[in-house]
């Protein structure tokens, strides 16, 4: 157990709506980083949040907004979905914001879009 | 361009027998390099992290080795289990003023009995 959490688990949804996906990171741990897996395009990184601030970002759409709340836990948020949005998307944390820290990751929401 | 080559693609191994998987990088300029182990349906686990300045390191039976020369990256497994069976990705963090992370595709390991 990674102890990063990461809810729901499965999530079913149409073309165009707008979702949330919820993430806690381990106990302590300041950083959360977002990444998504689709079966054509493998892991991809998205963005990093440390202690509430925006670190870095990576290949996110637009569409896709998140945010780290003072308790430290994080939301990605995706809209206007489409079929490619279709993926596994992961978070991860890790204690500081360098980026020799180990990451520990959740077991992820897979969203499937109808 | 920023890349990072796995190979193979997919390997079978008989159980109890060693292999080893490469991991051939671009990215630029070269923060850390990772292994990761990635079961069916569950998040990535880290195997090891690498700087610069380490040439291997190991975790149990995954020893990782890096070459910054080169720009190439191999971990192997000694000794085989069945619970190895699971695809391995490799990462390259590069440092800018902030961190960006490149995947490979992954190696899928099949350990048969």
């Amino acid at each position: 157990d990674s102890g990063v959490t990461q809810t729901p688990k499965h999530l079913i949804t149409a073309t165009g709506q707008r979702v949330t996906l919820r993430c806690s990171p381990r106990s302590g741990d300041l950083s959360v980083y977002w990444y998504q897996q689709s079966l054509d395009q493998g892991l991809q990184f998205l963005i990093q949040y440390y202690n509430g601030e925006e670190r870095a970002k990576g290949n996110i759409l637009e569409r896709f907004s998140a945010q780290q709340f003072p308790d430290l836990h994080s939301e990605l948020n995706l809209s206007s979905l489409e079929l490619g949005d279709s993926a596994l998307y992961f978070c991860a944390s890790s204690g500081g914001g360098g980026s020799n820290q180990p990451q520990h990751f959740g077991d992820g929401t897979r969203l499937s879009i109808l | 361009k920023n890349q990072v080559e796995q190979s193979p693609q997919s390997l079978i191994i008989l159980e109890g027998k060693n292999c080893t998987l490469q991991c051939n990088y671009t990215v630029s300029p070269f923060s850390n390099l990772r292994w990761y182990k990635q079961d069916t349906g569950r998040g990535p686990v880290s195997l090891t992290i690498m700087t610069f300045s380490e040439n291997t390191k190991s975790n149990g039976r995954y020893t990782a080795t890096l070459d910054a020369d080169t720009k190439q990256s191999s971990l192997h497994i000694t000794a085989s289990q069945l619970s190895d069976s699971a695809s391995y990705i490799c990462v390259v963090s590069a440092q800018y003023n902030f961190n960006k992370f490149y995947f490979g595709s992954g190696t899928k390991l099949n350990v048969k009995p």
